[in-house]
């Protein structure tokens, strides 16, 4: 148990669907990112939020609409998503903003998502 | 941005035996981080190296760091069948963490 928790595990969508992914940090972090993982790639680091304010957006789609109500909570909206967007979506956090303090990151156990 | 690479991208070995993987890098980094993942789970962190440090143990692992080579290696000795997963390591670029495709292990019984 890394103290960080993500639902659902599994998800199936059609491309017209909406839906959100979940991730709730127990460690009182300060710094929370989604990360995308497809197979055979390297993880592609999606959004960054820093004390509760995104710092980081890497070219993503706007069918991905991150959220971040407070600094324990992150949601990933999804909407019209294309059958690439397949992959496992991986929440993590770290104590603070990656800094010259040499951060580690504690990551969630993803999200399977499937794109019909 | 830059990534670590990981070689080979996969290794199997017998149980008790070492296993040996190896991460390029670009540019200069800060630290250097291995994290593990067991199928379908999240990445768990393994170990840290800062740039001024050049070797580093943990239980049954041995990380080295060549600066000047650009270059990281991860030993895991006495393999058990636990050790089965793929790992990675991650490099801080712009105060980000770029991970590698990871190297698949698989120890066999």
């Amino acid at each position: 148990e890394t103290g960080v928790t993500q639902t659902p595990r599994h998800l199936v969508m059609g491309m017209t669907n909406k839906k959100s992914l979940k991730c709730e940090q127990h460690l009182g972090h300060n710094a929370m990112y989604w990360y995308k993982q497809s197979a055979k790639k390297p993880l592609e680091l999606m959004f960054v939020y820093s004390l509760e304010e995104r710092v980081e957006n890497n070219s993503v789609p706007s069918r991905f609409s991150p959220e971040c109500p407070n600094s324990s909570h992150l949601f990933l909206h999804l909407h019209t998503l294309q059958p690439e967007d397949s992959a496992l979506y991986l929440c993590a956090s770290s104590q603070d903003f990656l800094s010259r303090y040499n951060e580690k990151l504690f990551f969630g156990s993803g999200t399977q998502l499937s794109v019909l | 941005s830059q990534q670590g690479e990981e070689d080979p991208q996969a290794l199997s070995i017998q149980e008790g035996e070492n296993a040996t993987m190896n991460c390029s890098y670009k540019t200069s980094i800060n630290n250097l981080q291995w994290y593990r993942q067991n199928s379908g789970r999240g990445l768990v962190h393994l170990i840290l190296i800062r740039s001024n440090e050049r070797e580093k143990h943990s239980g049954r692992l041995r990380v080295t760091l060549d600066t000047s080579k650009k270059s990281s290696s991860l030993l895991i000795t006495a393999s058990r069948a636990a050790d089965t997963a793929s790992y990675f390591c991650a490099t801080d670029d712009d105060y980000k963490l770029s991970f590698g495709a990871g190297t698949t292990v698989t120890v066999r019984a």
